[in-house]
């Protein structure tokens, strides 16, 4: 499964649009973009995943380019609950693709 | 829907004791399930991927004869550490995906709540 490059951490103020970037240069074309996130001490939760056309579910939106090498996932009005890790994966959809966890952003909410 | 639990969420117990940890998928089922550890501060990493009534697959690094991984129903896969040790206390986690039908998107991983397991 192609590798995906995520900033580390980042802030965002309470009530405002966080949008978190990815890079997955390697991408193939089978390959689906996934992303969860992770509040401190529970198991990962499911946000959205795409393939090649931007998709939107309560949660978020994905936003991915046109050539599929980056994506982006919009909180629209995040909250202080929204605090977490979020990672950003790239997997096939075969019986066989499991999910590979990076380093993922650490996204900070602020009052 | 798409809820996975985990069963203790956290225990503790003596060095050279066996824990068994439940998974189970709530409202779907689940022909694949995957056992995934994370240490404070890192990622998670995989550990080992189960299918319904076959042995499961370990990831290289991971012994097999000591993380004992059952998956017995499309509903349940259970994880036991035997003859634990202190460098065995960890977040240990569990995610199930959705067969097909309906009901959760195909093929998307959902995750338990992970169960904290300590060593002493």
């Amino acid at each position: 499964d192609a590798k995906t490059t995520q900033p580390p951490s980042m802030d965002c103020a309470e009530g405002r649009a966080a949008n978190l970037p990815c890079n997955h240069s390697t991408i193939s074309g089978n390959e689906y973009v996934y992303w969860y996130r992770q509040i401190h001490s529970q198991g990962p939760q499911y946000i959205i995943h795409g393939l090649k056309n931007n998709e939107t579910n309560e949660m978020a939106s994905l936003i991915i380019t046109e050539d599929r090498k980056s994506s982006t996932l919009i909180l629209p009005h995040a909250t202080l609950r929204d605090t977490a890790v979020y990672y950003c994966i790239v997997r096939g959809n075969n019986a066989g693709n499991m999910l590979t966890f990076g380093g993922g952003t650490r996204l900070m909410v602020k009052p | 829907g798409a809820v996975v639990s985990q069963h203790p969420s956290r225990v503790i117990c003596k060095s050279g004791t066996s824990v068994k940890i439940e998974c189970r998928s709530l409202d779907f089922q689940a022909t694949t399930m995957f056992w995934y550890r994370q240490f404070p501060k890192q990622s998670l990493m995989l550990m080992a991927t189960s299918n319904e009534g076959s042995k499961a697959t370990y990831e290289q690094g991971v012994e097999k004869d000591k993380f004992l991984i059952n998956h017995a129903s499309l509903t349940l896969s259970t994880l036991t550490v035997t003859s634990a040790h202190p460098e065995d206390s960890s977040f240990y986690i569990c995610s199930a995906r959705a067969s097909g039908g309906r009901g959760p998107s195909t093929d998307t991983q959902y995750f338990g709540p992970g169960t904290r397991l300590t060593v002493l």
